[in-house]
């Protein structure tokens, strides 16, 4: 089956370690994106990526880095800088971000919780 | 910011039409209206998007007003499944940052028996 997988569902750390959250998609994509979504809010773009061993940021980077050393994966790092990491984290993938009517397909999110 | 206004929340009967509002008053010549929609601790799905004309698929249908300022989204006949928050979007078609999906609230939709 097509589709973007994230691991694990729920994640839980103590404040001031580092956590790396995985992404995966084999639906062939060249864009990908992470989103961060706090309680009764929309979602907020932290990083995205146009193609491989490329990407930007998005409006919330402070404290997070991403890498894109292949086309499938796209992991997300929380680090002890981020000052308020408890959130739900969303990945998503487009065909491409450059032109198209490319729809974005998000994956099934981490709960990811510091305590 | 969104660039777009929605109710917070709406009610609809099983069964009915759920239509949808979205105010995106601002919006330019180059600029599309996407929908998704995120069901409870899910990530967004997809749903429909138009310019212009308005659009149907299998999901939905999408009215644009002629001066593009607003639009609605129908849900032909809603089913309690369709409960969710719906989220109206309005971007460029283009890459870049520009391209970006910028979600605000969001309406929740609560279909009941």
């Amino acid at each position: 089956d097509g589709g973007i997988t994230q691991s694990p569902k729920y994640l839980f750390r103590k404040e001031g370690q580092n956590v790396t959250l995985s992404c995966e998609q084999n639906l062939n994509h060249d864009a990908m994106y992470w989103y961060r979504q706090d309680p009764g809010q929309g979602l907020r773009l932290i990083y995205y990526s146009q193609i491989v061993n490329d990407f930007q940021k998005g409006d919330i980077a402070e404290g997070y880095s991403v890498s894109r050393e292949k086309k499938e994966s796209f992991p997300l790092t929380v680090t002890s800088a981020q000052k308020n990491p408890t959130a739900f984290y969303l990945c998503a993938s487009s065909i491409t971000s450059g032109g198209g009517l490319d729809e974005q397909f998000f994956g099934p999110g981490t709960r990811l919780t510091v305590l | 910011d969104a660039k777009t206004t929605q109710p917070p929340s709406m009610d609809c009967a099983e069964g009915r039409a759920a239509n949808l509002p979205c105010n995106h008053s601002t919006i330019s010549g180059n600029e599309y209206v996407y929908w998704y929609r995120q069901i409870h601790s899910q990530g967004p799905q997809y749903i429909i998007h138009g310019l212009k004309n308005n659009e149907t698929n299998e999901m939905a249908s999408l009215i644009i007003t002629e001066d593009r300022k607003s639009s609605t989204l129908i849900l032909p006949h809603a089913t309690l499944r369709d409960t969710a928050v719906y989220y109206c979007i309005v971007r460029v078609n283009y890459g870049g940052s520009q391209g970006n999906l910028i979600f605000g609230k969001g309406t929740k939709l609560s279909v009941k028996p």
